[in-house]
C-alpha cells in the first residue's frame, strides 16, 4: 500500500516556540492532504486540508494563523503550530490521498507536548 | 454539520468471542470506510463500502453498509488478542466535490485472554 511518512513523531518544547510537522507521500503523489488532531480516548477531528500549489482549507474553529500549512508539492505538506502553548499539546496527524481515489494514507501521527 | 457516532464506545469481550461495532450518520454517504487504530499507532485503512446494502467480508471481519447509506456494521467473529484496537468507521458526504472524511467517535475493543 501507499507509505506516508510523518516527522519528527514526537516533541516536547517549551510554550511560546513554533513547531514544525512534516508529512511526506513516499511513492505516490498526493493531489490532497489532511491535517487532524486527536485528543487522548477521542476520534480525530480535520483541521485542514491543503492542495499542493493553493491555500488550505480550514474546518470552522481552527486558526489558520494558528496553524500554518504549506503544501509546496505533491509529496510534501507541513503543518507549523506557531506559538505553542500547553493546551495545544495533542496527537497530530496527517493523511494523503492520490487523485480520485477516496482512500487516505495516513502518517504515524506526531505526539506532541508543550510544557 | 455532519455526525457520525458509533457504539458502543467500549467493548470488553472474552478472547474467542463476537465483537459488533456500530456506525450511524446524521447524514447520507457516498462511501464508509473503515479503519483500526491499535494502541499507541495512526489509523490504518481496512475497507471502503460504496453500494447500497453491500456486505464485505475479510477473514473473520465482515463490514455492511446499510440501504439508506446512512449507517453500517463491523462484526468480527472469533476474537483474537490481535484484534485490540479502537475501530472507527468514516464516511464521505453525499455532496458533489465534498473530500471531506468524517470520522465516527470510535469503539474501543480490548481482549480478555
Amino acid at each position: 500500500g501507499a507509505v506516508v511518512s510523518q516527522h519528527p513523531s514526537r516533541v516536547i518544547c517549551k510554550s511560546g516556540t513554533s513547531v514544525k510537522i512534516e508529512c511526506r507521500s513516499l511513492d505516490f503523489q498526493a493531489t490532497t492532504m489532511f491535517w487532524y488532531r486527536q485528543f487522548p480516548k477521542k476520534s480525530l477531528m480535520l483541521m485542514a486540508t491543503s492542495n499542493e500549489g493553493s491555500k488550505a482549507t480550514y474546518e470552522q474553529g481552527v486558526e489558520k494563523d494558528k496553524f500554518l500549512i504549506n503544501h509546496a508539492s505533491l509529496t510534501l505538506s507541513t503543518l507549523t503550530v506557531t506559538s505553542a502553548h500547553p493546551e495545544d499539546s495533542s496527537f497530530y496527524i496527517c493523511s494523503a490521498r492520490s487523485g480520485p481515489v477516496n482512500i487516505q494514507y495516513f502518517g504515524a501521527g506526531t505526539r506532541l507536548s508543550v510544557l | 454539520g455532519q455526525q457520525v457516532m458509533q457504539i458502543p464506545q467500549y467493548q470488553h469481550v472474552q478472547e474467542g468471542e463476537d465483537f459488533t461495532t456500530y456506525c450511524n450518520s446524521s447524514t447520507t454517504l457516498s462511501n464508509i470506510q473503515w479503519y483500526k487504530q491499535r494502541p499507541g499507532g495512526h489509523p490504518v485503512f481496512l475497507i471502503q463500502l460504496v453500494k447500497s446494502g453491500e456486505v464485505k467480508k475479510q477473514k473473520r471481519l465482515t463490514f455492511q453498509f446499510g440501504e439508506a447509506k446512512k449507517n453500517s456494521s463491523l462484526h468480527i467473529t472469533a476474537t483474537q488478542t490481535t484484534d485490540v484496537g479502537t475501530y472507527f468507521c468514516a464516511g464521505h458526504q453525499r455532496a458533489v466535490g465534498n473530500e471531506k472524511l468524517t470520522f465516527g467517535t470510535g469503539t474501543r475493543l480490548t481482549i480478555i485472554p
